[in-house]
């Protein structure tokens, strides 16, 4: 099992471009998060999904988006970069809401 | 509103002296808390899970405690590669993380 896995490891992007991190997970979880972590800083919930088609927002939605078609990946979209999204991003996946969460190696994004 | 509050952010300790690290929560119903290890540039890694207040769990050199208001991740004759960010989630309505206690261990 390769677990959680996330593409790009490290990018650059300009202000007002476009792009989305890719996240798979080969556990059968029906629960993904997206997380980002800034430095000195707790992880924040961006969306969440608890099973193909169904998503939700957490606690820092804005300037993102999600979708989820398979069970297995849920990528994250961002729409018209912004420095403030300067960031390590981080997807997660669990079994159920209440159990363990497991962590992809993170998205560095660097927004100029 | 949920919160996490880890203490302290940094500790420096030398090989074999054994500490503790704090985490400090408010949850309206706590359905689970959740210990991580995080090396620098990678994603946390579970330690442990604590569901209800008196619950302990133990992994090698670590022991984690939880009562209704903290939880605490005592290390007992830490080693170097026992450094690493320690990080602790509540897991309310959502998850809550602390920011986490960067730990420091010298040979």
């Amino acid at each position: 099992n390769a677990g959680v896995t996330q593409t790009p490891k490290f990018r650059i992007l300009k202000i007002g471009q476009s792009m989305t991190l890719q996240c798979t997970q080969d556990m059968n979880h029906n629960y993904m998060y997206w997380y980002r972590q800034d430095p000195g800083m707790g992880l924040k919930l961006i969306y969440y999904s608890v099973g193909a088609g169904i998503t939700d927002k957490g606690e820092v939605p804005n300037g993102y988006n999600v979708s989820r078609s398979t069970t297995e990946d849920f990528p994250l979209r961002l729409e018209l970069a912004a420095p403030s999204q300067t960031s390590v991003y981080f997807c997660a996946s669990s079994r159920t809401a209440t159990e363990t969460q497991y962590f992809g190696p993170g998205t560095r994004l660097l927004v100029l | 509103e949920d919160q996490v509050t880890q203490s302290p952010e940094a500790l420096r300790l030398q090989e074999g002296e054994s500490s503790s690290l704090n985490c400090s929560y408010t949850v309206s119903g706590l359905r689970g808390l959740f210990w991580y290890r995080q090396d620098p540039g990678k994603g946390p890694e579970f330690l442990f899970t604590l569901y209800s207040a008196g619950e302990e769990k133990e992994k090698e050199r670590l022991k984690a405690t939880l009562t209704k208001k903290e939880s605490f991740l005592h290390i007992t004759a830490p080693k170097p590669e026992d450094s690493a960010t320690y990080l602790c989630a509540v897991r309310g309505n959502d998850m809550r993380f602390g920011a986490g206690t960067r730990l420091t261990v010298k040979p």
